[in-house]
């Protein structure tokens, strides 16, 4: 298997314009989360999917976020308008069960707002 | 909320040689999961080792191990023959078992391998 799949690897933008992160979990895995990881905050949920519900999105950071499941191979996280302060490491996770089975990450979306 | 606490922002050891990464947690809950992750500077979020807070054998991986001290609510991780390709930062993390999927991560400890 590819492994949790995210596009882009690194994405440049200026302040106000629309930034779309996109993942694609591993086949199979029915949860899918998207994790920031900034300086000061660490790694923090924004959000997560059970069979493409949303089920938890009490970390996303206000209404310039948000997050789609269309279908199981596809997740975008959307920022409209962006800010300097949204600059992070944007990761997508899935995983095939609840509990304790492993969260496989992806490489992460490096993400700069000028 | 759970919290997750990492009070080693910077370790070093020597290769060949054994060091412990430190991990507390504070929680309510008597079943949970308990995470170790690695990120090298690739980026990319690696499992090393997981405990599961019902089973009060520590878990290993190869050269790595936990001290999982429930009472006390700690959970360090030990490597042995440290190398350095485990030069990263780690990351202690919490998942519960009721209901709530997410990780909650600490604030990481860079490990330094000294050749």
């Amino acid at each position: 298997d590819a492994g949790v799949i995210q596009s882009p690897r690194h994405e440049v933008t200026e302040m106000g314009q629309e930034v779309t992160l996109r993942c694609k979990p591993i086949s199979g895995h029915d949860y899918l989360f998207w994790y920031r990881q900034t300086m000061m905050r660490g790694l923090e949920l924004l959000i997560y999917f059970n069979n493409n519900v949303p089920i938890d999105d009490s970390g996303m950071p206000e209404d310039r976020f948000s997050a789609k499941m269309p279908n199981a191979s596809f997740s975008t996280l959307k920022i409209q308008p962006s800010e300097p302060r949204d600059s992070a490491v944007y990761f997508c996770a899935s995983s095939s069960a609840p509990g304790g089975t492993t969260q496989y990450f992806g490489p992460g979306t490096r993400l700069l707002v000028l | 909320a759970q919290t997750v606490t990492q009070s080693q922002p910077e370790m070093s050891v020597q290769e060949a040689e054994t060091v412990t990464l430190s991990c507390t947690y504070d929680t309510s809950e008597s079943d949970y999961y308990l995470f170790w992750y690695k990120q090298p500077p690739s980026r990319q979020m690696i499992l090393v080792i997981r405990q599961e807070a019902y089973k009060q054998q520590n878990a290993t991986e190869n050269r790595f191990s936990v001290n999982f001290q429930k009472a006390a609510k700690s959970f360090s991780l030990k490597i042995s023959d440290s190398q350095l390709g485990d030069a990263a930062m780690y990351f202690c993390a919490y998942r519960s078992n009721f209901g709530n999927e997410k990780l909650t991560f600490g604030t990481g400890t860079r490990l330094t391998i000294i050749p």
